[in-house]
This record gives structure tokens, sequence and C-alpha cells, in this order.
């Protein structure tokens, strides 16, 4: 059965330290990962995807995620954090025809200023 | 450039009621998803709409519903509520079924509790 687990519910940071979550999928076929993010008070928006090439993906806001096919990993990076990126960040993976969307659970990040 | 809009964003209803929630897909897209998050969940999908058709239902029982119109605007119809279906229900369009991009765009979500 197709899964997305992610092993921190809850991170807290200093402005500056360096932002590592992880996702790991279980797929039984071709995948397609993304990181989501929601911002207090605002609704999911897509933060960074990968489907397929070089992988390591940029996003938004200097956020990078490594796709590790041995590792069947996905985990977003930021080499340094700030204030502004206190959110609630979830990994999510789609097989093929994206029909369907599987969730993790989610990361709350909490950066301290 | 209207993003994805729900309605309403909150509501509350008792067990065995009916609850319809609505939604309108970012403008250009054709293809409406619904998602139930609970509280401290991710995002569980229940399903897609395109063309007017449920195209792929996830694991959830037939009291859950919906429906696309014409102009692409959704609605998830709940039946015989139960305590358990209390969570944010989250609308998300796409275009052409996610194949051009990949990509989910999500409203804010109707919060519904069921007492």
């Amino acid at each position: 059965a197709q899964s997305v687990s992610q092993h921190n519910h809850h991170v807290i940071l200093s402005e500056a330290a360096s932002l590592e979550l992880g996702c790991n999928y279980s797929y039984g076929g071709t995948v397609n990962l993304f990181w989501y993010v929601q911002y207090p008070g605002q609704h999911l928006q897509l933060l960074l995807k990968y489907f397929s090439g070089d992988p390591l993906v940029k996003g938004i806001k200097g956020f990078e995620a490594e796709f590790i096919k041995s590792k069947f990993s996905f985990n977003l990076r930021k080499p340094s954090v700030q204030w502004s990126d206190t959110a609630e960040y979830f990994c999510a993976g789609a097989l093929y025809n994206f029909n369907k969307f599987y969730f993790g659970s989610g990361t709350k990040l909490n950066v301290k200023p | 450039d209207a993003g994805v809009t729900q309605s309403p964003t909150h509501l509350i209803k008792t067990r065995g009621q009916q609850v319809t929630l609505r939604c309108s897909p970012k403008s250009g897209h054709d293809t409406v998803s619904w998602y139930q998050q609970a509280l401290g969940q991710g995002p569980q999908f229940i399903f897609q709409y395109y063309e007017e058709e449920e195209r792929q239902r996830g694991n959830f029982p037939d009291r859950f519903s919906g429906h696309q119109f014409p102009n692409y605007s959704s609605e998830l119809n709940v039946n015989a509520l139960l305590l358990g279906d209390s969570a944010l229900y989250l609308c998300a369009s796409s275009l052409d079924r996610g194949l051009s991009s990949g990509e989910l765009f999500f409203g804010e979500g109707s919060r519904l509790t069921v007492l």
C-alpha cells in the first residue's frame, strides 16, 4: 500500500539554524514527491516537487529536498531558517497519474527569533 | 486571479445530520479533489472529480458523496454524520487531473464539528 511518513512531529529551532525534515515513502512504482507548507492562518501551498531527473530539487524561499531512491526518502532542507519559516510542513506523494495524493502527518516547525 | 474558495468556513452539526460543503476551483482549473484533515493528521484523499464524474475515490464510505457542476465547482455531501467526521475538509483544484503540472492548489478549508 502506498504511504508517506514523516518522522518529526514538532521541531523547534533558533533563527539561522539548519533544518532537515524527514520524509519516507512506500510505493510500488514511479512516484512523484512534494513538500507543501501551511503558514499560520493560510492555506496549503506548494514548496517544491520532484518528478524525475536531478534528485536534488530546489523550491521557494531557499528550501531544497533530495530524493534518495535507495532509502525511499525525500528529506526537506534549509541551511538557515528564519522566523518566517514557522509553519507546518507536509510531505506528499502521488503516483504517475496524480489522481490521488498521499500526505504525511505533518511537521510543525517553530523558529524562535 | 481567484484562488480556491470554500464555503462555509465553519459549521456545527449534530450526529445523524447531513452536510454540504462547496468549492470553487482556481480560475482555469477543471479538476477538483476533496481531502479530510483530522486534527493532528495530514490530509486524506476522499475523491477526485473531473468532467463532472468521480474519477478516483479514497477509502471513505458511501456516506461521502460529491458532485461537480459544468462550471467546475464542486460539492461534498456527508450523510448520517458521525462524531468522527469532525475535521477540516479541504478542496484542491488542478488542471487536467493534475497531469499538466502535478500541483494541487488548496482552499482554506471548511471546519466541520459534529456534536
